[in-house]
């Protein structure tokens, strides 16, 4: 059964600083996604990521995935109030159904 | 853009009593699946339903929920009994056909009380 773990669960950081959430999982998979939740609402996606070695940017946060590792990071570049959420990373165990398998979740905060 | 929507968006019921909670998917895509969040957790899945018929289920939904697309267009999550541990956000998901991205709808939030 597949095990997506993140961390951290909680992270707290100022506005300009660098950070970085890691999701690992435990069974062979090349399809990773990342969303962001803002509180009562859905989910956005962010990145889709299908190959090792992917690498996706979309202003201050950047996607990668190791398959080999399995393992993938989102970094954050000089932090933003606005970037303040929960972040999850999500892995298709595929099973042939294309269903998600879910991390816990990372909550960001951002401080000024 | 297209968009998955939800109804209702919050729905409130007492403990036994069914629900059914509709999505209306993009029109064009072929998969479907629920997923729930119990407040404050992670996303989980529940059922996966393609070409009219479940093609994958978790542990999570078992004979008390049902899924069907009646008419072609709505596709309904169908709780029968609902128990205490039901309230959560639902999520209709579905990706377009070829794509790798999942769409979300906005969701359901149930409360049972």
């Amino acid at each position: 059964e597949l095990k997506v773990e993140q961390n951290p669960l909680f992270l707290s950081m100022q506005e300009g600083k660098n950070y970085t959430i890691y999701c690992n999982y435990s069974t062979t998979s090349d399809r990773l996604y990342w969303y962001r939740q803002d509180p009562g609402k859905s989910l956005e996606s962010l990145f889709v990521l299908l190959s090792n070695g992917a690498v996706k940017q979309e202003g201050r946060l950047m996607a990668s995935l190791d398959t080999k590792a399995r393992l993938s990071t989102l970094h954050i570049t000089a932090a933003v109030h606005d970037l303040s959420a929960t972040y999850f990373c999500a892995v298709d165990p595929q099973s042939g159904s294309e269903k998600l398998v879910f991390g816990k979740g990372t909550k960001l905060t951002v401080n000024p | 853009e297209p968009e998955v929507t939800q109804t209702p968006s919050h729905q409130v019921t007492q403990m036994g009593q069914e629900v059914i909670l509709r999505c209306v998917p993009i029109s064009n895509h072929l998969y479907f699946y629920w997923y729930r969040q119990i407040l404050g957790q992670k996303v989980e899945f529940l059922v996966s339903f393609y070409n009219n018929e479940i093609s994958e289920k978790s542990e999570i939904f078992d004979d008390q929920f049902s899924v069907e697309r009646p008419d072609g267009s709505n596709f309904t999550l169908k709780i029968r009994s609902t128990k205490l541990e039901d309230s959560a956000m639902y999520f209709c998901a579905s990706p377009p056909p070829g794509g790798d991205e999942q769409f979300f709808g906005p969701g359901t939030r149930l409360t049972v009380l």
